[in-house]
């Protein structure tokens, strides 16, 4: 069973840009969520979609945006990149329902300078 | 709104010597709780889970957790820890209205010769 796969690995870019990232789930699991995991800070709740829709965001600013495709894929947009943005953003999929564990990627290392 | 503390950042261990992490959560209803481990550069692998029942639950690799209601812990222990097992542990809660995740901060293991 192929896991989580996200790219890319690394992403550098500049202030003011935009980023996307991606992320495709484990086969059979509608529900994607994003992460964002900044040095001391953990793991903070960005993004959850399930079945294309977003059920739930986290605290963060609405030029973090993202969508999920009809094959359950997901994409993450940062707008306006700002320095503190720079972090490892990780994808989980899972299986709908609350006790379905969320399996994460390896992630995607965003670097904005 | 829930909350995850895992109050030591870092822990060092000798190898062979048991490991207790520590987790305390805030939340009104029954939480269902997580333990997740990453290692350097990798994205986060789950070692067990609890829902209900049995308050000891056991997981992958020779961890187990207990949970305790009425100190709002669970707490990941095993009996004699490995070089390999030095890595970022991360406590995390939902429920079953299928909140996302919220973790802890993550505690650090290292595993000292």
């Amino acid at each position: 069973e192929a896991g989580v796969t996200q790219s890319p690995t690394h992403l550098i870019k500049t202030r003011g840009q935009q980023a996307t990232l991606r992320c495709s789930p484990i086969s059979g699991h509608t529900s994607v969520y994003w992460y964002q995991q900044a040095l001391g800070l953990g793991l903070q709740f960005l993004l959850w979609y399930d079945e294309g829709e977003e059920r739930n965001r986290g605290n963060f600013p609405p030029r973090f945006s993202g969508r999920q495709f009809p094959n359950y894929s997901s994409e993450l947009n940062v707008n306006a990149l700002e320095l503190e943005d720079s972090a490892l953003y990780l994808c989980a999929s899972s299986l709908k329902g609350s006790r379905s564990p969320l399996h994460f990627g390896n992630g995607t290392r965003l670097t904005v300078t | 709104a829930q909350s995850v503390t895992q109050p030591d950042i870092h822990i060092t261990v000798s190898e062979g010597a048991s490991l207790e992490l520590r987790c305390n959560y805030s939340y009104g209803a029954t939480p269902y709780l997580f333990w997740y481990v990453q290692s350097p550069g990798q994205g986060l692998q789950l070692l067990l889970k609890y829902f209900s029942g049995d308050t000891l639950v056991q997981g992958i690799k020779g961890f187990e957790a207990e949970f305790k209601r009425s100190q709002s812990s669970f707490n990941l222990r095993k009996p004699s820890v490995h070089w390999s097992d030095a890595a970022e542990y991360f406590c995390a809660v939902s429920d079953q209205a299928g909140t996302a995740l919220i973790f802890g901060k993550g505690t650090t293991l290292s595993v000292s010769s």
